[in-house]
């Protein structure tokens, strides 16, 4: 049972405008979320993560927002560029619990930026 | 500082040969983690330690692969028999709480 989903596969985007990604969780137990972006032939890097104890992060172009009570996160990209183009994961993990780091993974979402 | 290495980044072999996968983990960090991406199944745990101590192995697909840390910097992702099926792109990453920090992975196809 996936218990993080991003249900848009792929979005394409103009160059400078806005990109938001999209991710839905369904355990309550998750209080730590983060995004990844991924390019082809290289591991996941780290984007951006927030706590449940906010519910917005922003780090330059990149802003992280958090909905609990309907268990969403969004990842807003602003402006977009073409570099941006990749796939997006969402990540879940429970900081307190027996399963101390083990991250809970979406299926992705491909992010493409056109000029 | 060097990131999550792992080796070999492409592994082509036929099946019921014995595959190992190598990964160096970030120094300083103490837990380690098996991924495997395939397009069925998106990107999969398969297996962490902590510590050098298995956590929770329940998404080994099967007997046949077995990881192991000889010591606190380095892990092995042992796959025997190899079969078709188990051709994906395989993950280790390495964390000192989060975030976690992947390799590149390696490519494996089973002929």
């Amino acid at each position: 049972d996936q218990q993080v989903k991003q249900n848009s596969p792929s979005l394409s985007v103009q160059e400078g405008r806005i990109s938001i990604l999209n991710c839905d969780y369904t355990n309550s137990m998750f209080d730590y979320f983060l995004w990844y972006k991924k390019y082809p032939a290289e591991g996941p890097t780290f984007l951006i993560s927030i706590s449940s104890i906010k519910d917005k992060n922003e780090d330059g172009r990149f802003t992280v927002f958090l909905n609990k009570s309907a268990k969403h996160l969004s990842l807003h990209i602003v402006p977009s560029q073409p570099g941006d183009s990749a796939v997006y994961f969402c990540a879940a993990s429970k900081i307190r619990g027996s399963t101390l780091g083990r991250l809970y993974f979406g299926r992705g979402t491909q992010l493409t930026v056109w000029p | 500082d060097a990131g999550v290495i792992q080796s070999p980044r492409h592994e082509v072999t036929e099946m019921g040969q014995e595959v190992t996968l190598r990964c160096k983990l970030i120094s300083g960090h103490n837990s380690l983690f098996w991924y495997r991406q395939t397009m069925m199944r998106g990107l999969e745990l398969l297996i962490y330690f902590n510590n050098n101590v298995p956590i929770d192995d329940s998404g080994m697909p099967e007997d046949r692969f077995s990881a192991k840390m000889p010591n606190a910097s380095f892990s092995t992702l042992k796959i025997q028999p190899s079969e078709p099926r188990d051709s994906a792109v395989y993950f280790c990453a390495s964390s000192r709480n989060q975030p976690q920090h992947f390799g590149d992975g390696t490519r494996l196809s089973i002929l």
